[in-house]
């Protein structure tokens, strides 16, 4: 029934990794977004997809690197973790960019060692 | 550029007090404007939103807000909270030409019995 689905939950792994996360949503939605919430809880918009098309990419290290294999799924891969990579993740999607207002799924909290 | 004000970090109430959170946004096109609720470890839900037409919404839970359009402003209010209203919450804003949310850096509504 989850709408926004994201995994892990949790992501404890060691500097220098490469990391995966995974983001699916059936709520039917055409867009789909990844947000980044530092440990002062400031949320700030990452990528944004629609249809599969990159619409959003702001200034992100090309560490990240967003793939959407379809509409319901956006996956964000992240290559040398850093130690300022540590934080919550989360996923969203709309239907459209405009007025309808975006669903989130429940974060993934990465904490680099 | 559109930016979006929460001025305070922390309000602390107590149980069936009302409560106000503010938010200023600053644009200089039409703006849509939100208020999404985080609680511990979960993702954001929608409160509330103004798109057009009246200036006073309702949301979820009793919250409302009310677009001020002379004063750049979008305050959530409640009568009276709960305990569980205990949350963090969020404005969130996006111009019409553009394609991203801007947020706020949230407000920590703390409810005291």
């Amino acid at each position: 029934d989850t709408a926004v689905s994201q995994t892990p939950k949790y992501l404890v792994t060691q500097m220098g990794n490469d990391k995966s996360i995974k983001c699916e949503q059936n709520l039917g939605h055409d867009t789909m977004y990844w947000y980044k919430q530092d440990s002062k809880k400031f949320l700030k918009i990452m990528f944004s997809y629609n249809n599969k098309e990159l619409i959003i990419n702001e200034t992100v290290p090309n560490r990240f690197s967003p793939k959407s294999p379809d509409k319901a799924h956006l996956n964000l891969h992240i290559n040398s973790l850093e130690l300022g990579d540590s934080a919550v993740y989360f996923c969203a999607s709309s239907q459209g960019q405009g007025t309808q207002p975006q669903h989130f799924g429940d974060g993934t909290r990465l904490s680099i060692l | 550029a559109q930016s979006v004000t929460q001025l305070d970090s922390q309000v602390p109430v107590f149980e069936e007090a009302p409560v106000e959170l503010r938010c200023n946004y600053s644009s200089s096109v039409s703006v849509y404007l939100f208020w999404y609720v985080q609680y511990p470890n979960q993702g954001l839900q929608l409160l509330l939103k103004y798109l057009s037409g009246s200036t006073l919404v309702k949301g979820i839970n009793g919250f409302e807000a009310e677009f001020n359009k002379s004063q750049t402003s979008f305050h959530l209010r409640k009568p009276s909270v709960h305990i569980s209203d205990t949350a963090e919450y969020f404005c969130a804003g996006r111009d019409t030409g553009r394609r991203a949310l801007t947020f706020g850096s949230g407000t920590r509504l703390q409810v005291q019995p």
